[in-house]
């Protein structure tokens, strides 16, 4: 089974600043099958990337994806206050699918 | 649009089997290339995934719940049933439907609203 682990754990910006997630894999991930979703308090998680680079449906440009192997990055390239949330990433390389334990983006 | 939502018990009896149940629209369950996963989010912790059903009937279950899972589908019903059984109440989340696309891979672009299942002792 792929452990995935996130960092920082948690994380507090001011709006307009640059924000990178890590998401870092036990094990190669298969062919970039490597996804992020952002979860807000009593929401479902939404999907943001996939493929470890391409934004899903809806998603703003702001959000980018990148990496390969073991060492995937999220980044939001301007913080804006609807972006405060939960990310997690989740591997889907080979089963089981994983999920990381998440990294909480916060508002100052 | 594709929709999903989960409905259920949510309170259960430590050692009871579990039935969750995905209704879905906007989507076939037998379109090639779908699929309808579950996945648990304990209180306060991370998202698991627990099984996954296929267009063709192929079932993917996660390991680390040892033979607990079974996951069906009634496309005629546009249903996806998840039974969980031998309950404890470490088992106590938030339980997830969520949709897999046909374009490739195990990712999810839809979920329901999730169903909070407690499990008393």
């Amino acid at each position: 089974e792929i452990v995935l682990t996130q960092s920082p754990g948690t994380l507090s910006l001011s709006p307009g600043e640059r924000v990178i997630l890590s998401c870092r894999a036990s094990q190669s991930v298969s062919n970039k099958y490597l996804a992020w979703y952002q979860q807000k308090p009593g929401q479902a998680p939404r999907l943001v990337i996939y493929g470890a680079s391409s934004r899903a449906t809806g998603i703003p440009e702001r959000f980018s994806g990148s990496g390969s192997g073991t060492d995937f990055t999220l980044i939001i390239s301007r913080l804006e206050p609807e972006d405060s949330a939960v990310y997690s990433c989740q591997q889907y390389g080979s089963s089981p699918w994983t999920f990381g334990q998440g990294t909480k983006v916060e508002i100052k | 649009q594709i929709t999903l939502k989960e409905s259920g018990p949510t309170l259960v009896k430590s050692t009871q089997t579990l039935t969750l149940t995905c209704t879905v629209s906007g989507f076939s369950l037998d379109t090639r290339g779908v699929g309808v996963a579950w996945i648990r989010q304990p209180p306060g912790k991370a998202l698991e995934w627990l099984a996954l059903v296929y267009w063709d009937d192929d079932q993917r279950y996660s390991p680390s719940l040892d033979g607990r899972l079974t996951i069906t589908k009634d496309t005629s019903k546009n249903q996806v049933v998840l039974t969980m059984t031998n309950m404890d109440p470490v088992d106590t989340a938030t339980f997830y439907c969520a949709h897999r696309g046909p374009y490739g891979g195990n990712f999810f672009d839809h979920w329901g609203q999730g169903i909070l299942v407690t499990v008393s002792s």
